[in-house]
């Protein structure tokens, strides 16, 4: 397993543009999540693919955020017109077992809205 | 919602010293709960889980937590840190999500220091 990648690592744009994060699974993995986390908080949970369906939203991912898996390899995360308020490190994680209880990370994207 | 609380936000210690972090989770039925690890630049590593049997679990690096039902409580111990154990630690719990998936609920994590 060469482990879940994240691209790009680090990613400062400006208020109002749009930015398009990629996630890379482990190969095999079935089961994708995308999560965010805060400075002081831990990762909270966005939203959840099984193969190409995104089957579950959390209420965190608003109009702007949109989230695709067209192959069920890897995942995009788009977040468009962004606010300060987007700033973040947004994880990618995947899972292969039945219960996919055991999630395998990435390194993360981080994002600074100025 | 299920939900997990760490108290504990920061905890210095010095080399040899014993560790235990506090995690509580909300819910009252069956949980399957873990400890997850963020080294200093690294993406976050699982360092053990709890599904059900023993309710001491062993994890890798020495750690391990016990699972008491009747306080709700999920706490990670290591009788004796090293230096390399400063990290920040997640307490977590899953929630099962539609078409088997699930999504983990962190709590808010503790940033251990270990000083030599």
């Amino acid at each position: 397993d060469t482990g879940v990648s994240q691209d790009p690592r680090h990613k400062i744009t400006k208020r109002g543009q749009n930015v398009t994060f990629r996630c890379d699974p482990i190969s095999e993995h079935n089961r994708l999540y995308w999560y965010r986390q805060t400075l002081g908080q831990g990762p909270e949970f966005l939203t959840y693919f099984q193969n190409e369906a995104q089957l579950e939203k959390s209420r965190l991912l608003s109009d702007r955020f949109s989230a695709e898996r067209p192959k069920g390899s890897f995942s995009t995360l788009e977040i468009q017109r962004t606010e300060q308020g987007d700033s973040a490190m947004y994880l990618c994680a995947s899972s292969r077992d039945p219960q996919g209880t055991e999630q395998y990370f990435g390194p993360g994207t981080r994002l600074t809205v100025t | 919602a299920q939900s997990v609380s760490q108290h504990n936000h920061h905890v210095i210690l010095s080399e040899a010293a014993s560790l235990e972090l506090g995690c509580n989770y909300s819910y009252g039925g069956t949980v399957n709960l873990f400890w997850y690890v963020q080294y200093p630049g690294q993406h976050l590593q699982l360092l053990l889980k709890y599904f059900s049997g023993d309710p001491l679990v062993k994890g890798i690096k020495g750690f391990e937590a016990e699972f008491i039902k009747s306080k709700f409580s999920f706490n990670l111990r290591k009788p004796s840190v090293q230096w390399s154990d400063t990290a920040e630690y997640f307490c977590a719990v899953i929630t099962i999500l539609t078409g088997g998936g699930n999504k983990l609920t962190f709590g808010t994590g503790t940033q251990l220091k270990v000083e030599l």
